[in-house]
């Protein structure tokens, strides 16, 4: 059973251009949601969070939004740039903590 | 201030060995993590350590066993290794702060484990 579901397995987008990458929940126990960066032969780079309490958080050229009702989450990147292209997990944890629970990931290529 | 560091980078190991992956947590942080990412798939969790104990489990076999130290770096054994087996093994560390851990972990490098 699939909690985390990212449904865009790859995304392209051209340079200066805004990213936008989707990602929906089915726990609805999930309080915590976390957005990483992979690049290949690198581990996963923490990248924004959002506590289930806020429905916006931004940091620099990337923002997270949060619709509890619609168990959706989705990751805006403005403007893109051709190094933002890596594949982009979401990642939600309970309040237990502890473990986070992944989507398959989206392969984002911004075009120069 | 150093990351999660993870070894060793690659590792080929035969149908039926044991294994054993290191991994030392972000400075500051006291727990640790295992992951294994499968290719095209996310991260599956795997175990947690917290002051020397498994504090969480995910849904996978006796044979992944772990152990973390004083010092708080960790082990991940894996025995009797299938086929299936291979994968980027990842470790990621977090901190318990006043009783509660917080959710951000930080990922090292990877193990890629190969099982031929």
């Amino acid at each position: 059973d699939q909690q985390v579901k990212q449904n865009s397995p790859s995304l392209s987008v051209q340079e200066g251009r805004i990213s936008i990458l989707n990602c929906d929940y089915t726990n609805s126990m999930f309080d915590y949601f976390l957005w990483y960066k992979k690049y290949p032969a690198e581990g996963p780079t923490f990248l924004i969070s959002i506590s289930s309490i806020k429905d916006k958080n931004e940091d620099g050229r990337f923002t997270v939004f949060l619709n509890k009702s619609a168990k959706h989450l989705s990751l805006h990147i403005v403007p893109s740039q051709p190094g933002d292209s890596a594949v982009y997990f979401c990642a939600a944890t309970s309040p237990q903590g502890g473990k986070l629970i992944f989507g398959q990931g989206t392969e984002l290529s911004v075009k120069p | 201030d150093a990351g999660v560091t993870q070894s060793p980078t690659h590792l080929i190991k035969t149908r039926g060995q044991q294994v054993t992956l290191r991994c030392s947590p972000k400075s500051g942080h006291d727990t640790v993590s295992w992951y294994q990412q499968a290719l095209g798939q996310g991260p599956q969790f795997i175990f947690q350590y917290y002051e020397e104990e498994e504090r969480q489990r995910g849904n996978f076999p006796d044979r992944f066993s772990g152990h973390q130290f004083p010092n708080y770096s960790s082990e991940l054994n894996v025995n009797a290794l299938l086929l299936g087996d291979s994968a980027l093994y990842l470790c990621a560390s977090s901190l318990v702060y006043s009783g509660h851990l917080t959710d951000t972990q930080y990922f090292g490098p990877g193990t890629r484990l190969t099982v031929l």
